[in-house]
Parts: structure tokens; C-alpha cells; sequence
């Protein structure tokens, strides 16, 4: 059965850096891509970044590039996300995802599994 | 970025009701549009994926369908696990966007 357990959310001041990980279990982690989509409270989903499944592309929104960064330990089946220069709009529950495929720039690409998610806090 | 519009927003139902959310995107993503279900507190989970293919695990009542910019979820027969948001998403280009969620409950 596949698991996914994210850690690493706390509150933080504007301005203050987190790192988040998302455990995976259950699956062949090394080779499917993985992602991060947040949930600000009272709002939907946005989808924020992900990684291949060989680590060689990542994509970040416009509104975290520069201050986000994806990474993964396949060794340690883990996913990363350091988030640095937060904001107060950068509150919300951040999820970990499983792809169906090994790129997430293939259109059939679509997340099949999800953890239950970490809340980050910005103080304003 | 493509824009994803649900509608509608909520909606109150009852337990054996057909439920129907319709996903409009602001340009042909046809066949690449998914959906979710989500609890407040859990995982989100996956229904249906490239408009019309049930995830494994997923019961039957659930079906999508749809074309170029205009989909549909379809709950055949609602019951009481599915009170839930829902929510569409097309993978068509990047960057994979989501519709604003729609809210079925009592």
C-alpha cells in the first residue's frame, strides 16, 4: 500500500526558512515523480512544485521560484521542500504527491497517491 | 496558465441523489483533465484520471466525461462517504492548474 507522510511544518516568521519532507513508502520511489501542492485556508489547491523521477527537472510556480526548492533522497525514499524567504501568503497545509509516470511534464501525468499533508504558519 | 472554473460552487444533496460538477478550462485540455475528492484533514484522493478513467479502488458510481474545454463529474446514486469538495485539474500544460473546488454536502 502506497504511504505518504509529510513532516516539517511549524510556525514561522516572515522572512524564516522550513524544510519540509514527505516519507514514501510502498512503492519503487526511484523513478515517478513527486510534487508539492498547498492549501491556504479557506482556498483550493495550487499546485507548487515537482521533481522527475530521476531528479534531473524540477519545476517551481512563479509564485515561489527563487524562494522554493524541490530535491528528493531516492537512497532514503524521501521528497524535500526547503522554503525559504516566507511570506504570510505562503501559510497553508502542503501536500506530497505521488505521479503516475516518471515526468511531470507529460500530459497524462496525474497524481495518484497523496499525503495528508503539513501546515506551515507565516506570521504577518 | 490555463484557468479552471467549477461550478457549482456547493451544493446540498441527499443520500441516492445523481450529483453532477461541471469543469470548464479556458482552453482545449481535452483528454487531460483529472479529478479529486477531498476531506477536510485527509488526503486528497484521486477519482478519475484523463476525463474518464476510474482509479483503481474507485467506486463505479463515479464517472467523468467531457471534451475540449467542458467536463463533467457525474455520482450515481450519492452516498454518505462522498460528501466531500471535489475538485478538477487539468495536466494538459504546465503549470497543472486546479478548479476553485466544489463543496457537496446535506
Amino acid at each position: 500500500e502506497v504511504h505518504l507522510l509529510e513532516s516539517g511544518g511549524d510556525w514561522v516568521q516572515r522572512g524564516g526558512s522550513l524544510r519540509l519532507s514527505c516519507a514514501a513508502s510502498g512503492f519503487t520511489f526511484r523513478g515517478f515523480a513527486m510534487s508539492w501542492v498547498r492549501q491556504a485556508p479557506g482556498k483550493g489547491l495550487e499546485w507548487v512544485s515537482a521533481i522527475s523521477g530521476d531528479g534531473s527537472d524540477t519545476y517551481h510556480a512563479d509564485s515561489v521560484k527563487g524562494r522554493f526548492s524541490i530535491s528528493r533522497d531516492d537512497s532514503k525514499s524521501t521528497l524535500f521542500l526547503q522554503l525559504d524567504s516566507l511570506r504570510a501568503d505562503d501559510s497553508a497545509v502542503y501536500f506530497c504527491a505521488k505521479l503516475s509516470l516518471g515526468n511531470y511534464y507529460d500530459s497524462s501525468a496525474h497524481a495518484d497517491y497523496w499525503g495528508q499533508g503539513t501546515l506551515v504558519s507565516v506570521s504577518s | 496558465d490555463i484557468q479552471m472554473t467549477q461550478s457549482p460552487s456547493s451544493l446540498s444533496a441527499s443520500v441516492g441523489d445523481r450529483v453532477t460538477i461541471t469543469c470548464r478550462a479556458s482552453q482545449s485540455i481535452s483528454p487531460y483533465l483529472n479529478w479529486y475528492q477531498h476531506k477536510p484533514g485527509k488526503a486528497p484522493k484521486l477519482l478519475i484520471y484523463v476525463t474518464s478513467n476510474l482509479q483503481t479502488g474507485v467506486p463505479s458510481r463515479f464517472r467523468g466525461s467531457g471534451s475540449r474545454t467542458d467536463f463533467t463529474l457525474t455520482i450515481n446514486g450519492l452516498q454518505p462517504d462522498d460528501f466531500a469538495t471535489y475538485y478538477c485539474q487539468q495536466s494538459h500544460t504546465i503549470p497543472w492548474t486546479f478548479g476553485q473546488g466544489t463543496k457537496v454536502d446535506i
